[in-house]
């Protein structure tokens, strides 16, 4: 199947500072990633759709100056949590479309983002 | 209104026993798609089954299969012969064709926690 990479795995940051996270398509081209947000026993809550080329489309409530996404590539998307706080502690998991089999969204493994 | 429902925040079932887990979902979109993805501890979200608006006959995936009711808007999920590994998150999904967020990203129900004990 599909697999979805994400790196890093896990990163602590001191409050204030950036952080980049990648997610890459391993074996096949995504023109669509989304990103996701996860607290603590909750739900994935979609952030942003991003497609190749092109700028993302954020969820209502999302703030796009905060949340960076790039997706130059078609195997490359980058989400950059800036001025990072500790409120932006969370499980960012990104996904991948591909139309190949019934729509199906291919998941990253994840980036646990801890902000002191 | 929220778009998906899973009633069971954590359910203790028996190895071997076949488990539901209940879904239900809201939308007005004539074309959506309903995925169930397992979440174990360590973070991955696991596709499992994916059940289209439109297909006539109800998903199969060894021993996942979809109960899909259009007209009652649930998609309740079965794993047969539940096993120790079943143990995890299990989350409804549906991506809605028309109207859906961040074009064709999906919308999660809130999970729910399956133990399955020896």
């Amino acid at each position: 199947g599909a697999v979805v990479s994400q790196h890093p795995s896990w990163v602590i940051c001191k409050s204030g500072t950036s952080v980049k996270i990648e997610c890459r398509s391993l074996d096949f081209q995504a023109t669509t990633m989304f990103w996701y947000r996860q607290f603590p026993k909750q739900s994935l809550m979609l952030m942003a759709t991003s497609n190749e080329g092109s700028k993302a489309t954020y969820e209502q409530g999302v703030e796009k100056d905060k949340f960076l996404i790039n997706h130059a590539s078609l195997t490359l998307s980058t989400l950059t949590v800036t001025s990072a706080h500790p409120e932006d502690s969370s499980f960012y998991i990104c996904s991948a479309r591909t139309v190949v089999v019934n729509d199906e969204q291919f998941f990253g493994p994840g980036t646990r983002l801890t902000v002191l | 209104a929220q778009k998906i429902t899973q009633t069971q925040p954590g359910m203790f079932v028996q190895e071997k026993e076949a488990v539901t887990l209940d879904c239900t979902y809201d939308t007005s979109d004539p074309s959506y798609g309903l995925f169930w993805y397992k979440q174990p501890s360590s973070g991955e979200m696991i596709f499992l089954i994916y059940q289209g608006s439109y297909d006539q006959q109800n998903a199969t995936e060894g021993r996942y299969s979809l109960n899909f009711q259009k007209a009652r808007k649930s998609a309740n999920l079965v794993i047969s012969a539940s096993q120790l590994g079943d143990s995890a998150m299990y989350f409804c999904a549906m991506r809605e064709d028309y109207s859906g967020g961040g074009a064709d990203g999906l919308t999660f129900g809130k999970g729910t926690h399956l133990i399955i004990q020896p």
